[in-house]
């Protein structure tokens, strides 16, 4: 069974440009889950989604971070435009239910 | 305002030995605490879960032990081998009380197991 994956997996851009981080969860997994990792800190929780909902969004930054998971199976993470202080690691991990969630590799995000 | 918290940044242990990782929390909300592990450029695994219905859970070479008077848990491994040299993630979550299932994690412990 193919695990989550994160495309892509390292992405350089410039302050200002935008960039979007996709996500495809193991399939049936309704759950799917945002994380970001800044350097030194701990993975902090971004949204949730059950299928094509939004369950919680408490954690996204602010709005220049959109999330979407159209039809319930792949989402992508969209941040526009990119500031210095988004760089990090951002993983995305999808589960059945809600007390397994299994993580991507991520995707390394750096902003200069 | 750290709720889940890993106060040794990391541990070496010889192999063979007992690792221990301890994870200290303050919400009293949690109901459902887990461990991970993170090689790098991979993604955290999955380890070992407990509730907290109980006090102690158990998996082969991996224990999870929580006070929740205390508001602590621990992971205990032996024995110690090379390969479980990684970063070990303790994470909460307050799943029975509605959280939806984020994680709140904390900073993690270097685990190096010397052969």
């Amino acid at each position: 069974e193919a695990g989550v994956t994160q495309f892509p997996s390292h992405s350089v851009i410039e302050k200002g440009q935008t960039v979007t981080l996709r996500c495809d969860p193991i399939s049936g997994h309704d759950n799917l889950y945002w994380y970001r990792r800044v350097m030194g800190k701990e993975i902090k929780f971004l949204l949730h989604f059950v299928k094509e909902s939004k369950q919680d969004e408490s954690g996204m930054p602010n709005n220049r971070f959109l999330a979407e998971r159209t039809g319930g199976t792949y989402s992508t993470l969209k941040v526009q435009p990119a500031e210095l202080e988004d760089s990090g690691v951002y993983f995305c991990a999808s589960g059945v239910s809600l007390v397994e969630q299994y993580f991507g590799p991520g995707t390394r995000l750096t902003v200069t | 305002d750290q709720q889940v918290k890993q106060n040794s940044p990391s541990l070496s242990v010889q192999e063979g030995r007992i690792s221990i990782l301890n994870c200290d929390y303050t919400n009293s909300m949690f109901d459902y605490f887990l461990w991970y592990k993170k090689y790098p450029a991979e993604g955290p695994t999955f380890l070992i879960s407990i509730s907290s219905i109980k006090d102690k859970n158990e998996d082969g070479r991996f224990t999870v032990f929580l006070n929740k008077s205390a508001k602590h848990l621990s992971l205990h491994i032996v024995p110690s081998q090379p390969g479980d040299s990684a970063v070990y993630f303790c994470a909460a979550s307050a799943i029975y009380g509605g959280s939806q299932g984020n994680l709140i994690f904390g900073k993690g412990t270097k685990l190096s197991v010397k052969p």
